[in-house]
């Protein structure tokens, strides 16, 4: 089992519905991260959560240390969200900083 | 553009030769990161370097790979006798002072094909 999970896989949505992708990690965390990627590989980091809600223009995240899980919310969404969206966690100890990565979720965005 | 780059972006190469690429991270930014991704997976740690030292390097990083950064400041990250396995697109990430809670800033990366 990955340390880190994501859900779902593949997500395909109709413009301006909303949309959940989750996130469930097994080890202890410092900070959990959602990030997005478009094709030709560029990764952007969107959120870095260690507790609580953040939100930026129409994402949402969230994080449930206690149950060890987090989601992140796009509210009414448009083709250009289309990417792999990415939750990662770096955990403390002496690997401080490090990620460690979901397999990711594939968002496509119909208009 | 996050302010990281890397060099080349594309590289298609033969088995068994060998190749290098570089990393230009934020110029204050202390710490980098090698990352490797595979096709329709998620990115996986290989090292990292607090300035010049390389703190830690993940059991993926056979002795067939080596990186550096002189002081502190790009890095290099060089596969020898590559194998077909080692197709995947390598990512380098920067930030300040490597702390659990900062971010992260990613170059655009280097495709590697391994023919």
């Amino acid at each position: 089992k990955n340390e880190v999970e994501q859900s779902p896989q593949n997500l395909t949505a109709q413009e301006g519905e909303f949309i959940t992708i989750n996130c469930s990690y097994s080890v202890g965390i410092s900070a959990l991260h959602w990030l997005q990627q478009h094709p030709g590989g560029g990764i952007v980091s969107l959120f870095m959560l260690s507790s609580g809600k953040k939100k930026h223009g129409r994402l949402i995240a969230t994080i449930n240390i206690q149950e060890k899980h987090s989601s992140l919310h796009i509210t009414a969404s448009h083709p250009r969200d289309s990417a792999v969206y990415i939750c990662a966690v770096s955990a403390g100890g002496t690997s401080y900083g490090k990620l460690t990565f979901g397999q990711g979720t594939i968002l496509t965005v119909h208009p | 553009d996050t302010g990281v780059s890397q060099d080349p972006r594309h590289k298609i190469t033969k088995r068994g030769q060998n190749v290098t690429f570089r990393c230009d991270p934020i110029s204050e930014h202390n710490r980098l990161y090698w990352y490797r991704q595979t096709l329709g997976q998620g990115p996986e740690f290989l090292t990292y370097f607090q300035n010049e030292a390389q703190l830690e390097k993940s059991r993926l990083l056979s002795d067939r790979f080596s990186a550096e950064r002189p002081k502190g400041s790009f890095s290099t990250l060089e596969i020898q006798r590559t194998e077909q396995g080692d197709s995947a697109m390598y990512l380098c990430a920067s930030s300040p002072n490597g702390g659990a809670q900062e971010t992260q800033y990613f170059g655009p990366g280097t495709r590697l094909l391994v023919l």
